[in-house]
C-alpha cells in the first residue's frame, strides 16, 4: 500500500557495472521525479516525467538513462557506474506540476554504493 | 532555539519548547515554497507550503513564514516531541507550466532532547 516505492533499497556494486533502480507510484499522478541525494544530505533533481514524456533533465551525465514504460513507473539505468555515483536515489511523484502549488511525494530511496 | 539551513547545520531543543529553521532561498523570482522534513533512512515527507502572495501559513504544530523582502524562510514548530527529529529542508520553485522543478535548501538537523 506503499504510494512510492522503490527496488532494491540497497545496491552495492563495482565500478563499471550497469545497474537499474525501479520506481513505481500508485497515486494516479502524471509526473515523476528522480533526485540523487549526497553524503552531505544534498538532494538535487536529475529528471522529471510527465505521462512518459520528458521533461527536465538537470545536466545528469548520459550514463543515466531513464525510462517510462507508463505513467505509473519511472526507472533509472545506470552505465559504467563509477564511484562518485554512490549516493541515496529517489523517485518522486506528483498530480500536476503546472498548477503551480503541487506536492511532490516521495519514495522511500536507494542507498547505491559503487566500490 | 534557531539555526540557519546552510552546511547541515545541527539544532537542539528540548522536548517541549518551540523550535525555528531557518532558510536562505535564492531565487527572487520562486513563487512557491515547501518544507520537508526527512526521517533516518526515509524519503522526504511533505510538512507545509506556501506561496508568495502570502507571508504566513499554519498547520498543525507547525507555521512558516515568508519574507520575500529578504529572500527567508522558517519554519516554527511548536511543543516538539521525540518524533519531530529529523533533517528539515525548505524547497522552491517557479510556476512554470509544467516544467516546475524543486530546488532544495542544504537541511538542518534538528535533535528533540528528551
Amino acid at each position: 500500500d506503499t504510494a512510492v516505492s522503490q527496488t532494491p533499497k540497497y545496491l552495492v556494486t563495482q565500478m563499471g557495472n550497469d545497474k537499474s533502480i525501479k520506481c513505481e507510484q500508485n497515486l494516479g499522478h502524471d509526473t515523476m521525479y528522480w533526485y540523487k541525494q549526497d553524503s552531505k544530505k544534498f538532494l538535487k533533481i536529475m529528471f522529471s516525467y510527465n505521462n512518459k514524456e520528458l521533461i527536465i533533465n538537470e545536466t545528469v551525465p548520459n550514463r543515466f538513462s531513464p525510462k517510462s514504460p507508463d505513467k505509473a513507473h519511472l526507472n533509472l539505468h545506470i552505465n559504467s557506474l563509477e564511484l562518485g555515483d554512490s549516493a541515496v536515489y529517489f523517485c518522486a511523484s506528483s498530480q500536476d506540476p503546472s498548477s503551480g502549488t503541487d506536492t511532490q511525494y516521495f519514495g522511500p530511496g536507494t542507498r547505491l554504493t559503487v566500490l | 532555539g534557531e539555526s540557519v539551513g546552510l552546511h547541515l547545520p545541527t539544532l537542539s531543543v528540548q522536548e517541549g519548547d518551540n523550535s525555528i529553521i531557518n532558510c536562505a532561498y535564492s531565487n527572487s523570482a520562486s513563487d512557491y515554497f515547501i518544507w520537508y522534513k526527512q526521517e533516518s533512512g526515509k524519503g522526504p515527507q511533505f510538512i507545509i507550503d506556501i506561496r508568495s502572495n502570502m507571508d504566513k501559513r499554519q498547520g498543525q504544530r507547525v507555521t512558516v513564514l515568508l519574507n520575500k523582502t529578504v529572500k527567508h524562510l522558517s519554519l516554527q514548530i511548536a511543543a516538539t516531541q521525540p518524533g519531530d527529529s529529523a533533517v528539515y529542508f525548505c524547497a522552491e520553485t517557479i510556476s512554470n507550466f509544467g516544467n516546475e522543478k524543486l530546488t532544495f535548501g542544504t537541511g538542518t538537523r534538528l535533535t528533540i532532547i528528551p
